[in-house]
Parts: structure tokens; sequence; C-alpha cells
């Protein structure tokens, strides 16, 4: 099992730019969520999908999109990327079964210039 | 709002000693967790502990739900622990996993 994955690893855009992060995983879970972790803090959540074909904004979703695709698959795009967005991105994943136990995936590092 | 405080921010060691990392939430919990983020930057599940205890080798957790804390013990430290544990919460009535994280512990082990 891979677990969960995340494709890029590292991006650079130019303010304006748009782009969509990938991510995927093969547990079966239902849940996935987005987060967000800026240096010296934890991580917050930007948006979250209980289960396939439903999506939900968490602590700071301003300035992004979710889109889950399937029950694998839940992509985050950011339209009109900002130098605030500049950040650590990490996708996870759990299920009701396993008491909502999360698991994440090794992040993608977003540089907006 | 739902809030996770943990204590000590920054703990720098020598190898071989022992360490304890607290974590205070604010609600009744139905989950939380313990994270090892390494110094590459990988989020590593440590323990799933809404309650009771937990151990690991060299690690082990233990959660007072109805005193809204959590401990976690890093026995005989090693270089290899170095880096930052997150403890996070799902707070009793939050729905589909959603988890607040604390601010983290940064732990240096130096040999």
């Amino acid at each position: 099992n891979a677990g969960v994955t995340q494709t890029p690893k590292f991006q650079v855009l130019k303010t304006g730019q748009s782009m969509t992060l990938q991510c995927a995983q093969d547990m079966n879970h239902n849940s996935m969520y987005w987060y967000r972790q800026d240096p010296g803090m934890g991580l917050r959540l930007i948006y979250y999908s209980a289960s396939e074909g439903t999506t939900d904004k968490g602590e700071v979703p301003n300035g992004y999109n979710v889109s889950r695709l399937n029950k694998r698959e839940f992509s985050l795009r950011l339209e009109s990327a900002a130098p605030s967005q500049t950040s650590v991105y990490f996708c996870a994943s759990s299920d009701v079964t396993r008491g909502y136990e999360q698991y994440f995936g090794p992040g993608t590092r977003l540089t907006v210039t | 709002g739902i809030q996770v405080e943990q204590s000590p921010p920054d703990l720098i060691l020598q190898e071989g000693a022992n360490s304890t990392l607290r974590c205070n939430f604010s609600d009744s919990v139905n989950n939380l967790q313990w994270f090892h983020q390494n110094p590459w930057g990988q989020l590593i599940n440590l323990f799933y502990i809404p309650s009771g205890t937990k151990q690991n080798g060299r690690l082990s957790a233990t959660t007072v739900a109805t005193e809204r804390y959590s401990l976690l013990y890093i026995s005989s430290s090693q270089t290899t622990d170095s880096g930052v544990y997150f403890c996070a919460f799902r707070a009793g009535g939050t729905s589909y996993g959603k988890l607040t994280f604390g601010q983290g512990t940064i732990l240096t082990v130096h040999p």
C-alpha cells in the first residue's frame, strides 16, 4: 500500500498563476482533507470531504477550491495564486471504521513569488 | 473555539535522556493523535489515543480525557527523535474527523 500520495512535491508559481495539487489514497477511506502548514505553526484545515460527492470548508478556505473526483482522489486548486499561499500543503485521509485516525501524505512545498 | 496547547514549545536533550511532552485540549475528546514531523517534513503517526495508555517501543502516551490532557513520553532519546511533535484533537460532536492541531514541541536531541 502506498498510503496517501501527493503530486507535485515542489512547485514555484508566479502571483496570479493557477495550479492543482493532486492527492490520492489507496486505503479505501471515506474522508479526505487538505491542510496547510506555515513556518513555526501547526496544520490548519483548508477543506475536507466527508465522503465521495461532498466537500466542506475548513478553517482557512479563502483562495482555494477542491474537487472530490472519486473515492480515491481529492484535489486542491489555487485559481490565482498569491504570496500568502506560500506554504506546505498536506493531504490526509481517514475512515469511521478506524475512529477517523488520520494518515498524511508527504506534502507539497509551494512557493508563490 | 476549540484550542489545543502544547508544552514545552522547545526541548533540548542529550542522547539517552527521557522527556515528557504535554497536550492540553479545550473540549471533550473523540480522537487524539500524536505525530512526529521529521526534519524532512514527513508527518508520522505515533499514537491514536482518545483515552488510556499505549506503548510503542521507547515511546508511550497517556490521555486523561476527563482532565483534558495527553502526555507523550520519550525514553532513552536518540538523535533520530529530533523534529517537531504535534498533538491533534477532534472534539466531541465534531463531525468527519476534523482535527485541530497544536503548535508543536520542537525536540532537539544532541549526541
